[in-house]
Order: C-alpha cells, then structure tokens, then sequence
C-alpha cells in the first residue's frame, strides 16, 4: 500500500537540540500539510506545500519551525532548539489537487525531555 | 482563536444505538466540511464529507447533517459498533481554499 509514510514513529530528545521529521507523501500527490496534535488539543496546522508555488507557513509558531520539500515530493519539517513545549504529535497529509480529502501519516511523536 | 469546536471531548454509547457527534463552527464562510476517524497511534481517516449546497450526506450506517444557518453539523453512525470506538474530528475548509480548520475531537466508546 502507498500510505502516507512518516520517520521516525517515535523521537526523544533533550531540549536545545534539533530534530528533523520526515514525511513521504502519496505518489502523485502534489499538496502536503504539516499539522501539529499537543495532548488535549485539535489539528493544529502548520505549513501547506502546493506544487512548486511558494508555501503557505502561516501556522509555523516560531522561526524555530522550518519545513522544505524536496523535488514535489519527500518533506522535512525542522524544529530547531527543541523546546517542552514543542512536545506533540506531528502529522503529515497529502492529498491530490483535484479532491478535497487529505491522506494522514501514522505521525510523529515527539518528546522534548 | 477555534473557528470549529467539538464541545464533547468524550461520549459514550450502547452497542447497536445510535452516535450522535457534534460540531459547531463559527467562520460563515465555510462551506466544505469533513469527518475523520483517529485511532491510537494512528492518522487520521477521511470518513464522509459535505459541501454547503447539501444539508445531508449519506454512506452505510454514517450520516452527516448540516445546518448551515445554525453553523453545525453533526455525524450520526447507526448502529454503532464497537470497532467505531475511536476519536472523531470534524474539519471545516473553504471549497476554493487549502487550508483546513480542526476541531479538538470527540472520544466515542461504544460498548458492546
């Protein structure tokens, strides 16, 4: 099945330090979004990529959040010097232009010690 | 500031009842809305969606009504089943948008 797939599962780490979250979207699907789920909370939005337009960032909290997408497809989202609260569950979607139904990842927990 | 609001963070139900999960939503211009299914550990799945020229929406035993002067809408699962023991988030979109406005979702147990 070509699901959504996201790296690592699970991440720990100590606050200061940087992670990377990587997202492999649907073959063939051109939009991708970065959502962020803290304990208690609803699908926070990050970032939407389209295509090759520029990316809508407006959910990213801080400039400690970054995200890129490589060649239209594999995404990355970046949180530099970890904080406790960036501790959540990060998931990515895709979807085709054509629909409106976003695909998610099984998502990344991560946990700023 | 929550343009779309899942009031019940948890609801429980009797197996074979019906579920009735709710949504309100205070952006006027929304006009497609979804439900998705999240199990632990998992994504969330697309379960059925509605756009604003419909009041209701059909498919096997989910239903999702809207009320669009009322800004709700509400997902009905009939009979429910305890594999639909989940949590339910209902998103808001405008049709020609990309973005996606979430609720906070709502726990449905259904006991057997």
């Amino acid at each position: 099945g070509a699901g959504v797939s996201q790296s690592p599962s699970n991440k720990v780490t100590e606050k200061g330090k940087d992670v990377e979250l990587r997202c492999d979207p649907i073959s063939g699907h051109t939009a991708l979004y970065w959502y962020r789920q803290s304990l208690g909370q609803g699908l926070e939005f990050l970032i939407y990529f389209q295509g090759n337009s520029a990316p809508d960032k407006s959910g990213l909290p801080s400039d400690r959040f970054s995200a890129e997408r490589t060649g239209g497809s594999v995404s990355t989202l970046t949180i530099q010097r970890t904080q406790q609260e960036d501790s959540a569950v990060y998931l990515c979607a895709s979807r085709s232009t054509r629909f409106k139904t976003q695909y998610f990842g099984p998502g990344t927990r991560l946990l700023v010690l | 500031d929550q343009q779309v609001k899942q009031n019940s963070p948890s609801l429980s139900v009797q197996e074979g009842r019906i579920s009735i999960l709710n949504c309100d939503y205070t952006n006027s211009m929304f006009d497609y809305f979804l439900w998705y299914k999240k199990y632990p550990a998992e994504g969330p799945t697309f379960l059925i969606s509605i756009s604003s020229i419909k009041d209701k929406n059909e498919d096997g035993r989910f239903t999702v009504f809207l009320n669009k002067s009322a800004k709700h809408l509400s997902l009905h699962i009939v009979p429910s089943q305890p594999g639909d023991s989940a949590v339910y988030f209902c998103a808001a979109s405008l049709f020609t948008g990309n973005q996606f406005y979430f609720g906070t979702g709502t726990s449905l147990t259904v006991i057997p």
